[in-house]
């Protein structure tokens, strides 16, 4: 069993449209988070939750929310995208003492 | 400007030969973390260092933690093929359950 499943892996879209990107985790941690790799492979975290609670947003737009409806699962919905959210979005799972475990991502194309 | 700067941004270096890739960080570092993620996959953890000073090795890699400086170096012994990837810092930096990434180094391993 993987750790941390994302689905999907691919995703192709055009502008406006609305997609959502799922996340689950079979470890039994707290935390999870959502982070974005643009084209120059620069991560940079998007949301943070625990125990089902927003801990951190970073200034994302509010076109990006995150549904966490269990402990196992947290979900990243995207209304009206748009050309920049094209990157590969990471769902993580922390244990604590910031080591996180990394689903495999999920490259999102806007076209 | 990033709050972790990674040098160099890529590096290829023949088979057998060591490497060094630095992480420095604009802010006080409360732990440091080194993970690697090959082409097309999420990030693996690599180690972590929470000591000034403090050193760890793992098989070929060592990284090291100079708080002071605030910065962090990850050297790679004799390397091999298996190594190439994209190698980034991760710091915490007193946020909690934030952990805020580097630019990346993309390391290539020629035969």
């Amino acid at each position: 069993d993987t750790a941390v499943s994302q689905t999907p892996k691919y995703l192709v879209t055009q502008m406006g449209n609305d997609k959502s990107i799922k996340c689950e985790q079979n470890l039994g941690h707290d935390t999870m988070y959502w982070y974005k790799q643009d084209s120059k492979k620069f991560l940079k975290i998007m949301f943070s939750y625990n125990n089902k609670e927003l801990i951190i947003n970073e200034t994302v737009p509010n076109r990006f929310s995150p549904k966490s409806p269990d402990k196992a699962h947290l979900n990243l919905h995207i209304n009206s995208l748009e050309l920049g959210d094209s990157a590969v979005y990471f769902c993580a799972i922390g244990s604590g003492a910031n080591v996180l475990t990394f689903g495999a991502g999920s490259r999102l194309t806007v076209l | 400007s990033q709050e972790l700067e990674q040098s160099p941004q890529s590096l290829i270096v023949q088979e057998g030969k060591n490497l060094t890739i630095n992480c420095t960080s604009s802010k006080t570092l409360y732990g440091l973390y080194w993970y690697k993620q090959k082409y097309g996959e999420g990030l693996i953890f690599l180690m972590m260092l929470q000591k000034g000073g403090e050193e760890k090795s793992h098989e070929k890699i060592t990284a090291k933690l100079d708080e002071k400086k605030q910065q962090s170096s990850l050297h790679i012994t004799a390397s091999q093929p298996s190594h190439a990837g994209i190698y980034l810092c991760g710091a915490d930096t007193g946020t909690a359950s934030k952990l805020t990434f580097g630019t990346g180094t993309r390391l290539q391993v020629t035969l």
